[in-house]
């Protein structure tokens, strides 16, 4: 079993619609990331928490410490949204664990 | 200011060959990681270097090695290639290293062993 689990692994949406992208993970951590890959590779840090919730424009991202559990929300979707989500956690401070991601279409 | 960047962009070897891929740090970033992303998968720890030393090794084998120098500049070595070997190579740079400060992402050198 992976050590960072993300759910769903593929997501397609309609244009306007609300997205929820889970993760959880199995290991001690002291801080979670949320990244997005676009086609091609190039990786963007789209937040980074340790408690509670960041809001950034239409992304939401919340986590919860006790349950191992963090969401990537993103409200009123389009299609530039459409890209692979990671969730990474920093594990013993000196390394990142990535999920294997989830990739999301959004159709016009 | 210019973000992270990575030499080359793509590389084709053969098996057996040894490759040399580099990375320059935002400016000001002291620390880089390396991290390997096979098609389909999530990107899997390789180094992390901060003011030159070596602080993580993720569960890669000697053929794999790096270092960085003093303009924390970093070069990842990758001895005796083998097909498994073609992946997605990032590196990423941050301030100092620890798991308070976000990690910023180059391009990625893509690695093709045939």
């Amino acid at each position: 079993k992976n050590e960072v689990e993300q759910s769903p692994q593929n997501l397609t949406a309609q244009e306007g619609e609300f997205i929820t992208i889970n993760c959880s993970y199995s290991v001690g951590i002291s801080a979670l990331h949320w990244l997005q890959q676009h086609p091609g590779g190039g990786i963007v840090s789209l937040f980074m928490l340790s408690s509670g919730k960041k809001k950034h424009g239409r992304l939401i991202a919340t986590i919860n410490i006790q349950e191992k559990h963090s969401s990537l929300h993103i409200t009123a979707s389009h299609p530039r949204d459409s890209a692979v989500y990671i969730c990474a956690v920093w594990h013993n401070t000196d390394k990142l664990i990535f999920g294997t991601g989830t990739r999301l279409q959004v159709f016009p | 200011d210019a973000g992270v960047t990575q030499s080359p962009t793509h590389l084709i070897k053969t098996r057996g060959q040894q490759v040399t891929l580099r990375c320059s740090p935002i400016s000001g970033h002291k620390s880089v990681s390396w991290y390997q992303q096979v098609l389909g998968q999530g990107p899997q720890f390789i180094f992390q270097y901060y003011e030159k030393e070596e602080r993580g090794r993720g569960n890669f084998p000697d053929r794999f090695s790096a270092r960085q120098f003093p303009n924390y500049s970093s070069e990842l070595n990758v001895n005796a290639l083998l097909l498994g070997d073609s992946a997605l190579y990032l590196c990423a740079s941050s301030l100092a290293g620890s798991e308070l400060n976000e990690q910023f992402f180059g391009p990625g050198t893509r690695l093709t062993v045939l």
